[in-house]
């Protein structure tokens, strides 16, 4: 397709239990980045694939979330023992490169819901 | 850190009225700056940019210049349409290579006919 896409679009989870949230970025983009909102927040970073680059995890929230990347392709955001606090729109976005001056096209996002 | 605030919503005005959303921003040097959009139903996308001082960036109607002295990046638009209708988005990316975005908190826009 012509953006970023994601999936689920949505997910309803109990507390507890593991998730995985994909997102296909738009094909030739080198970087990646995952952000999260909260209701009624602004969007927060939470990591950053660049290339073949070691990733910038500095925004991820605790040791029970992390992300892989396949070379310039699919990322999957995975949530290990969900908690409630942890509902949010997920967004993924990518850019051609990562610097300040590419814009990031941003996915649709997947709202994770934690009961 | 860096940091971005930007006023609270929601705004609601008549169409073809006179538009500000106000945003300040906290960072070292010079970031660039942004302002993001969201439809209803729709992904974010950006709206305009500006990537060094006194820098004007513009689109679709709306301004926003990058003030140093104020540390400030205001959205602007003379005469506004029911189909800007969305939330607004105000964020930095760091100087450098780096280009995670921080954002405000987002500024929900009404527009009435």
């Amino acid at each position: 397709g012509a953006g970023v896409s994601q999936s689920p679009s949505n997910k309803v989870t109990e507390k507890g239990k593991d998730v995985e949230l994909r997102c296909d970025p738009i094909s030739g983009h080198t970087a990646l980045y995952w952000y999260r909102q909260r209701l009624g927040q602004g969007l927060e970073f939470l990591i950053y694939f660049q290339g073949n680059s070691a990733p910038d995890k500095s925004g991820l929230p605790s040791d029970r979330f992390s992300a892989e990347r396949t070379g310039e392709s699919v990322s999957t955001l995975t949530i290990q023992r969900t908690q409630q606090e942890d509902s949010a729109v997920y967004l993924c976005a990518s850019s051609r490169a990562g610097n300040s001056y590419n814009e990031q096209f941003f996915g649709p996002g997947t709202r994770l819901t934690v009961l | 850190g860096d940091s971005v605030t930007q006023m609270e919503g929601p705004v609601t005005l008549s169409e073809e009225a006179f538009l500000t959303i106000n945003c300040t921003y906290t960072a070292t040097g010079y970031p660039s700056l942004f302002w993001y959009v969201q439809y209803p139903g729709e992904g974010l996308q950006l709206l305009l940019k500006a990537t060094k001082a006194d820098d004007k960036g513009s689109n679709k109607g709306f301004e926003a210049t990058y003030r140093k002295e104020t540390t400030s990046f205001h959205l602007e638009k003379g005469s506004v349409q029911v189909s800007d209708s969305a939330v607004y988005f105000c964020a930095l990316t760091p100087t450098g290579t780096a280009s995670k975005l921080t954002f405000g908190t987002g500024t929900r826009l009404q527009v009435t006919l």
